[in-house]
């Protein structure tokens, strides 16, 4: 069975400031791992991805992700914020192979950058 | 816009009433998946079809919920004799099985609203 939780409801951090939104996951096989961002009223976006390869998966809009399988965990990183990353972000995990293509999403971090 | 798109964007209703909602996916994606999401949730799997065989619909809420997608094309998830419980956004998201992410890509979602 896949599963995924981002421990963290909210993250708080100031314009300028490096941003760290965390996210763990389980699976059986190996992880298929994603971050989607949210904006208000509207769908998610794909920011990244990692299937397999380097660790740092590099993705949209400067953010970036580590996965790191002994922790198991994919935490989103970006080095300096802007007000415009404020948005709901999800992560997202599916596994491979026998998985059902289907993955499962952690219940969101609302992330805020103060001016 | 060759994105997915969804119809309508917002939708209410009376308790009681029947609903049907459109998702339009990206043309060349043969894999096309039902979501619905609730307030401080991640999006929560209903169905999904790979071209008009619809290969998962164990989740779908209740025998309320029922979805088509009779071509190939667009799909339809339908909700008969709406609850209160059902207000939610229900999101669609496309992709192509021969990209072995499954990377989804979503549409702007239908926000229901059952009074």
């Amino acid at each position: 069975a896949q599963s995924v939780a981002q421990p963290e409801d909210q993250v708080n951090v100031a314009e300028g400031n490096p941003l760290t939104v965390k996210c763990t996951y389980s699976v059986s096989g190996n992880p298929y791992l994603f971050w989607y961002v949210q904006y208000p009223n509207r769908g998610l976006q794909f920011l990244l991805k990692y299937i397999t390869g380097d660790n740092l998966v590099k993705g949209s809009y400067g953010f970036e992700a580590e996965f790191n399988k002994s922790q198991t965990s994919f935490h989103l990183k970006k080095p300096s914020a802007l007000v415009s990353d404020s948005a709901l972000y999800f992560c997202a995990v599916r596994e491979e192979p026998g998985g059902s293509y289907i993955p499962t999403f952690g219940r969101g971090t609302s992330l805020i950058v103060h001016p | 816009d060759t994105g997915v798109s969804q119809n309508p964007r917002h939708k209410i209703t009376k308790r009681g009433q029947n609903v049907t909602f459109r998702c339009d996916p990206i043309s060349e994606h043969n894999r096309l998946y039902w979501y619905r999401q609730t307030l401080g949730q991640g999006p929560e799997f209903l169905t999904y079809f790979q071209n008009e065989a619809q290969l998962e619909k164990s989740r779908l809420l209740s025998d309320r919920f029922s979805a088509e997608r009779p071509k190939g094309s667009f799909s339809t998830l339908e909700i008969q004799r709406t609850e209160q419980g059902d207000s939610a956004m229900y999101l669609c998201a496309s992709s192509q099985s021969r990209d072995r992410s499954y990377e989804q890509f979503f549409g702007p979602g239908t926000r229901l609203t059952v009074l």
